[in-house]
């Protein structure tokens, strides 16, 4: 099966600039996550979806921070303003359903440098 | 909320070497654990799980992890370890009621030749 799908691969912007990633998951898989992984940290959920509602977006700093999933499948994810401490990889990962039984897959990511 | 812990930060070993990586959790009620591994310029993949039965789990590439509730832990374990194991590794869990998963900082392994 095709693999969780990202684009851009890699982004430089300068701070206070606004930047977006895409994400397309796994066919037939209803919950997509966001995560974000600063060097020498874990990946940290910043928004979660199961089908297109949002099931926790608790750790998203929504000042800056918007993500949607409007029909379900693909979805993206926005900063605006971007700040200097926003650079990190920005992961997506999809799961069959939301529960304890489905791991989850991940795209290879996008990494963000902010200057 | 929960937390993870690994406190192996960077692991160097030879080939053939047996590994075990640390992975403590912090949450009284029931878990579901998980090791995850990013080889270089790879995503994210599952290692192996843990959901319930058996705590001695088996998982991909001859890893194995144990998990032994009542020092909250599931380490991560390979009886000889080779050149491609060379990754990231990350021990995640979540508290079953939903797939939020919480990883740990993770470990580097390195193995040389």
């Amino acid at each position: 099966e095709a693999g969780v799908a990202q684009s851009p691969r890699y982004k430089i912007i300068e701070k206070r600039q606004s930047v977006a990633f895409w994400c397309n998951p796994i066919s037939g898989h209803a919950t997509l996550y966001w995560y974000q992984q600063i060097l020498g940290q874990g990946p940290k959920l910043l928004i979660q979806f199961q089908n297109n509602g949002v099931v926790d977006d608790s750790q998203l700093p929504k000042d800056r921070f918007s993500a949607e999933r409007l029909k379900g499948v693909d979805s993206t994810l926005k900063i605006q303003p971007a700040k200097l401490e926003d650079s990190a990889v920005y992961l997506c990962a999809s799961s069959y359903r939301t529960g304890e039984v489905s791991p989850l897959h991940f795209g290879n990511g996008t990494r963000l440098t902010v200057t | 909320a929960q937390s993870v812990s690994q406190h192996n930060h960077h692991v160097i070993l030879s080939e053939a070497a047996s590994l075990e990586l640390g992975c403590n959790y912090s949450y009284g009620g029931t878990v579901n654990l998980f090791w995850y591994v990013q080889y270089p310029g790879q995503h994210l993949q599952l290692l192996l799980k843990y959901f319930s039965g058996d705590p001695l789990v088996k998982g991909i590439k001859g890893f194995e992890a144990e998990f032994i509730k009542s020092k909250f832990s599931f380490n991560l374990r390979k009886p000889s370890v080779q050149w491609s194991d060379t990754a990231e590794y990350f021990c995640a869990v979540n508290t079953g009621t939903a797939s939020k998963l919480t990883f740990g900082t993770g470990t580097r392994l390195q193995v040389t030749l």
